[in-house]
């Protein structure tokens, strides 16, 4: 199975300063398609996880512009421009290539 | 809108059995593939099963192999997850999520938990 490990384990943020957490895949994620089969979700405490950004760098419908996806083959990177205080909760990256596999989480909180 | 409620979670034995529904609502639910995610309180999530949108095809971590069985009834746009020989290693909030043809999960239910006592 594809490995996904995410760093940093938890990051203490300001609101209105940026932030930035990665994601690195044990192989390639790089489809022949030229598609990254990697995908970002939000968990906020006690609810269920939504999507923010599929397929490595395009946002979800309803997602604000103040998150990005970046990266490709195996480092990938989701950026928060200005967090606010609704961002808080747990980033999991996930891996579509193969079997579905998730990263640990990184865990968002604010300072 | 698109729903996905699950319910039939519960408390239940090591060895005991459950069975899982996720009932669909808002969307085609049989031109989609829809999988079963589960998380223990508190960590990650781990990939459970996955069935294809006419039921022909079904797929298992091999954690679950052989003791889990998915299923669909598109007639009554829900999904199945039938648990055997449970274990205590299985308790966790189970959560039906829809898939699109890229594999990422564009909605998720709001999870049902089921704890296995030893």
């Amino acid at each position: 199975d594809i490995v996904m490990t995410q760093s940093p384990l938890s990051l203490p943020v300001t609101p209105g300063e940026p932030a930035s957490m990665s994601c690195r895949s044990s192989q390639s994620l790089l489809h022949s398609n030229g598609y990254n089969y990697v995908h970002w979700y939000l968990q906020r405490p006690g609810k269920s996880p939504q999507l923010l950004i599929y397929l490595g760098s395009d946002r979800a419908s309803g997602v604000p512009d103040r998150f990005s996806g970046s990266g490709s083959g195996t480092d990938f990177t989701l950026k928060i421009s200005r967090v606010e205080a609704e961002d808080v909760g747990v980033y999991y990256c996930m891996q579509a290539l193969q079997t579905l596999t998730f990263g640990g989480g990184t865990k968002v909180e604010i300072k | 809108e698109v729903q996905l409620v699950e319910s039939g979670g519960g408390l239940v034995q090591s060895g005991g059995s459950l069975r899982l529904s996720c009932a669909a609502s808002g969307f085609t639910f049989s031109t989609y593939w829809i999988h079963w995610v589960r998380q223990v309180p508190g960590r990650g999530l781990l990939w459970v099963s996955r069935i294809s949108f006419d039921g022909s095809r079904a797929d298992y971590a091999d954690s679950v192999k052989g003791r889990f069985t998915i299923s669909r009834d598109n007639a009554k746009s829900t999904l199945y997850l039938q648990m055997n020989s449970l274990r205590a290693e299985d308790t966790a909030v189970y959560y039906c999520a829809r898939a699109t043809s890229w594999g990422h999960y564009d909605y998720w239910g709001h999870g049902t938990l089921v704890t296995v006592s030893s």
